[in-house]
């Protein structure tokens, strides 16, 4: 069965960076996209961004431009999100979320606590 | 980007009873090439990640039950649950695909009366 396995929960302090692991099985890795969607507290769901596993094309969120990464590694059907310069703002939790390069977001990560406090 | 809005914010319904959840996108979502409009809808339990439970604004995604049904096109969509069951209190989310940022609506929360 598709199952995508996200990394723990984080405390970081303001200016800092943080790095979201998304392990996927179930399914042919190279054959779909990872998406990054957010939540913040008691909010609703914004997207931050899309990579391709077939050939690593990444796609992000503009407001976010210029201070989030994401990448994979095809040896272990993981992708990784990296937020940097951490503002409490960016307080959410984070899911990595599966698609078939159509956009709709078929299967879901459990979700990582991103907490930013000084 | 597109503006996704959804109505109502809350609802209210019986058990057993109709409910009808609205999605507004500020533009077309019609996909020229197939014909079809992009927009999925997701449920979200308190603690969990969001459900998809329909894409391709009307295609069922497997295993979800038969009460829950998409419909609509261009730029007004909805989401009708036909016979509300205790299970489905949740947020339901409407979220375009047509083009990036993917955007979702405000989530609209389902509540049995």
């Amino acid at each position: 069965q598709v199952q995508l396995v996200q990394s723990g929960a984080e405390v970081k302090k303001p200016g800092a960076s943080v790095k979201v692991s998304c392990k996927t099985s179930g399914y042919t890795f190279t054959s779909y996209g990872i998406n990054w969607v957010r939540q913040a507290p008691g909010q609703g769901l914004e997207w931050m961004g899309w990579i391709s596993a077939y050939n690593g094309n990444t796609n992000y969120a503009q407001k976010l431009q210029g201070r989030v990464t994401v990448t994979i590694d095809t040896s272990t059907s993981t992708a990784y999100m990296e937020l940097r310069s951490l503002r409490s703002d960016d307080t959410a939790v984070y899911y990595c979320a599966r698609d078939d390069s159509s956009g709709y977001f078929d299967f879901w990560g459990q979700g990582t606590r991103v907490t930013v406090s000084s | 980007d597109i503006v996704m809005t959804q109505s109502p914010d809350s609802l209210a319904v019986s058990l057993g009873e109709r409910a009808t959840i609205n999605c507004r996108s500020s533009q077309s979502v019609l996909y020229s090439s197939n014909n079809k409009n992009s927009l999925a809808w997701y449920q979200q339990k308190p603690g969990q990640p969001p459900k998809m439970l329909i894409y391709w604004a009307s295609i069922r995604e497997s295993g979800v039950p038969d009460r829950f049904s998409g419909g609509g096109s261009g730029t007004d969509f909805t989401l009708t649950i036909s016979s509300l069951q205790a299970e489905d209190v949740a947020v339901y989310y409407c979220q375009q695909f047509y083009s990036t940022p993917y955007t979702f609506g405000q989530g609209t929360k389902l509540e049995i009366k």
